[in-house]
């Protein structure tokens, strides 16, 4: 399977630490997205990459958030000095261009104690 | 900024049972998403309608994009249990897929 991936599926830790997240998106697709999705809600845009530039950052994506996408491929979003508040799914999704639909990873599950 | 309303928030049908659910916005799109999420996964795209009027199928299910660009309805025929999970409308403005704003979702729960 091809699809786009994410590590790790869940991630406890304790408020204050920093965590990181990985994304491998499709391999033909120079598109990728962060979305961060709370319970009983629809996924909210974070930000997004074509090929290793970052284009886009929402005003959800604080100080503390950092996304690299260094070589164009794999993608990865840091959390620094993690609050309760950070505790959500951070969804990953990629597309071939700005008119290609998204493909979403499986998400990587934040809880923060 | 723009409001997205998305009915009815959750439903519980009975097996072979049709379902409807529907999505209005404050403002004009260009296109009409519409999401599947299952527990656990990430959501997956079902239909895409890209005009106004559009009335597009997938199997068993049927979406239309309304006249006035505002609203979308997602329609599913004959449930079965797999049909289960939480179904979001995702429009977006010309603006590109970074703009995708989704709705709250309908969480459909089928009884076998």
């Amino acid at each position: 399977d091809t699809g786009v991936s994410q590590d790790p599926r869940h991630k406890i830790t304790k408020r204050g630490q920093n965590v990181t997240f990985r994304c491998d998106p499709i391999s033909e697709h120079n598109r990728l997205y962060w979305y961060r999705q709370t319970l009983g809600q629809g996924p909210e845009f974070l930000t997004y990459f074509q090929n290793e530039a970052q284009l886009e950052k929402s005003r959800l994506l604080s100080d503390r958030f950092s996304a690299e996408r260094p070589k164009g491929s794999f993608s990865t979003l840091e959390i620094q000095r993690t609050e309760q508040g950070d505790s959500a799914m951070y969804l990953c999704a990629s597309s071939t261009n700005a008119q290609g639909p998204l493909h979403f990873g499986n998400g990587t599950r934040l809880t923060v104690t | 900024g723009q409001q997205l309303n998305q009915s009815p928030q959750s439903m519980f049908i009975q097996e072979g049972e049709d379902v409807s659910m529907n999505c209005t916005s404050s403002s004009i799109f260009n296109t009409w998403l519409w999401y599947k999420q299952d527990p656990g996964e990430g959501p997956v795209l079902l239909i895409a309608l890209y005009k106004a009027g559009e009335l597009t199928s997938n199997g068993r299910l049927t979406a239309q994009f309304g006249i006035t660009r505002k609203d979308s309805f997602l329609n599913i025929s004959a449930s079965i249990p797999s049909d289960v999970g939480i179904y979001f409308c995702a429009p977006l403005d010309s603006g590109g897929y970074q703009k995708v704003t989704f709705g709250t979702g309908t969480k459909l729960q089928v009884i076998p």
